[in-house]
């Protein structure tokens, strides 16, 4: 079956450091690669995707590299802000079975001034 | 914009009580989905539906239901509630994306507490 690993928090960081979420998956297909961010108090909003490998995926500083070879799609940014602190979470989607998604557990990050 | 609403942001129930939790979309979306949030465990998908009066278990069904009688909408019915069933519940509708990709859109969550 389908899975995704992401990195345990929480994660804690002072503004302006750099960030890196850790994503492993294993799919069965050729899966669609995603992060999500949910604010306190909302729901899930997509932040990037990826459909193939090589693929980068950037929205809002965030970037992430579909990597094939090492099953990956570690989420980075160079220089965090208060008001990215939330949970984040990678997810996995085959084209099949009404694109049902596989969510990692997320990953909480704090960022302090 | 993609809007997906969801019928209460807090509910509180005595156990035993049943509750409908209602979710509706308004982009004409085909997939449709139900989770439960809890700490450490993620989002956990109880069910989904595909088209109407079409619908799938998911990972976790036992105790719930699901209704969906019209594309937009898509309810969640919990028949007698239990104290395990307090947490927040995620709904989500997605299409195929012309780039050949499902995304999910969430709605904003209703936190249920039984007691």
């Amino acid at each position: 079956g389908n899975s995704v690993t992401q990195m345990e928090g929480p994660v804690t960081l002072s503004e302006e450091a750099f960030l890196t979420i850790n994503c492993t998956y294993t799919a069965t297909g050729y899966p669609s690669l995603f992060w999500y961010v949910q604010y306190p108090g909302e729901g899930l909003q997509l932040l990037l995707k990826a459909t193939k490998a090589d693929d980068k995926g950037s929205n809002k500083g965030f970037e992430a590299t579909y990597r094939k070879e090492t099953t990956s799609f570690h989420l980075e940014k160079g220089s965090v802000q208060v008001s990215d602190s939330a949970v984040y979470f990678c997810a996995l989607t085959v084209n099949t079975n009404a694109g049902k998604s596989t969510f990692g557990d997320g990953t909480t990050l704090t960022v302090k001034p | 914009d993609v809007k997906v609403t969801q019928s209460s942001r807090y509910l509180v129930k005595r156990t035993g009580e049943k509750v409908f939790l209602e979710c509706v979309q308004d982009m004409d979306h085909e997939n449709m989905f139900w989770y439960r949030q809890d700490p450490g465990l993620g989002l956990r998908l109880i069910y989904f539906s595909y088209d109407v009066k079409m619908k799938e278990k998911g990972d976790i069904p036992e105790g719930y239901s699901v209704s969906r009688e019209k594309k937009e909408r898509f309810s969640l019915i919990l028949e007698s509630t239990s104290t395990n069933q307090t947490s927040m519940y995620l709904c989500a509708s997605s299409f195929l994306h012309p780039g050949g990709s499902y995304e999910q859109y969430f709605g904003p969550g209703t936190r249920l507490t039984v007691t």
